[in-house]
């Protein structure tokens, strides 16, 4: 099983829908984010969490929030879907230490 | 501004033949520079970290170096294999306050059999 897990893997929905996208860790890990990606940009950070109590905006979080249930989990929803939120979608993990990420096998989201 | 930038853009060679990929950055208070390997479709996975006292660091056919004068990392790949074929993405984390990572747009290497 992956260290990291997102659900669902691909998703298809029409603008001005609700989604959330899941992620769950197995590693232990306190820090988690999640982060897009669009064709020819580098990966962009839209929220992240250093612990449960804890939840930072990143560089793109207009649109979106987080839930951070447990040490676990966090997940990301879009309260109001639009098309250029069409994008490949990533959680990924960190140790407290060590800052080397690990990443979930992303999410496919298309809003049409 | 804080930038990462990567070339080329895109690159094929033929399997078993070697290649380095290029990484510039602009990023201050520099902390650490990775080199993520990310399949088509898939996560990104880690390759190397190296941090401002380190100038080149290995993981099997992968050699990176660091010049943190010039501000500049490259990513040499030895006896390319086809397994090889993926985007290569260079990133800087920022020393601060604040969890900042800059990530370069990645280099694109396709492996020809």
């Amino acid at each position: 099983d992956a260290d990291v897990t997102q659900t669902p893997r691909n998703r298809i929905t029409k603008t001005g829908k609700r989604i959330m996208l899941e992620c769950s860790q197995t590693k232990g890990h306190d820090r988690m984010y999640w982060y897009r990606q669009d064709p020819g940009l580098g990966l962009q950070l839209i929220y992240y969490s250093f612990d449960v109590k804890d939840i930072n905006k990143g560089e793109i979080s207009d649109g979106y929030s987080v839930s951070r249930q447990a040490q676990a989990k966090f997940s990301l929803s879009l309260e109001s879907a639009i098309p250029n939120q069409t994008a490949l979608y990533f959680c990924a993990t960190s140790g407290t230490n060590t800052g080397e990420l690990f990443f979930g096998e992303g999410s496919r989201l298309t809003v049409l | 501004k804080n930038q990462v930038e990567q070339s080329p853009q895109s690159l094929i060679i033929l399997e078993g033949k070697n290649c380095t990929l290029q990484c510039n950055y602009t990023v201050s208070p520099f902390s650490n520079l990775r080199w993520y390997k990310q399949d088509t479709g898939r996560g990104p996975v880690s390759l190397t970290i190296m941090t401002f006292s380190e100038n080149t660091k290995s993981n099997g056919r992968y050699t990176a170096t660091l010049d943190a004068d010039t501000k500049q990392s490259s990513l040499h790949i030895t006896a390319s294999q086809l397994s090889d074929s993926a985007s290569y993405i260079c990133v800087v984390s920022a020393r601060g306050s604040n969890y900042q990572l800059i990530w370069g747009a990645g280099t694109k290497l396709i492996i020809k059999p």
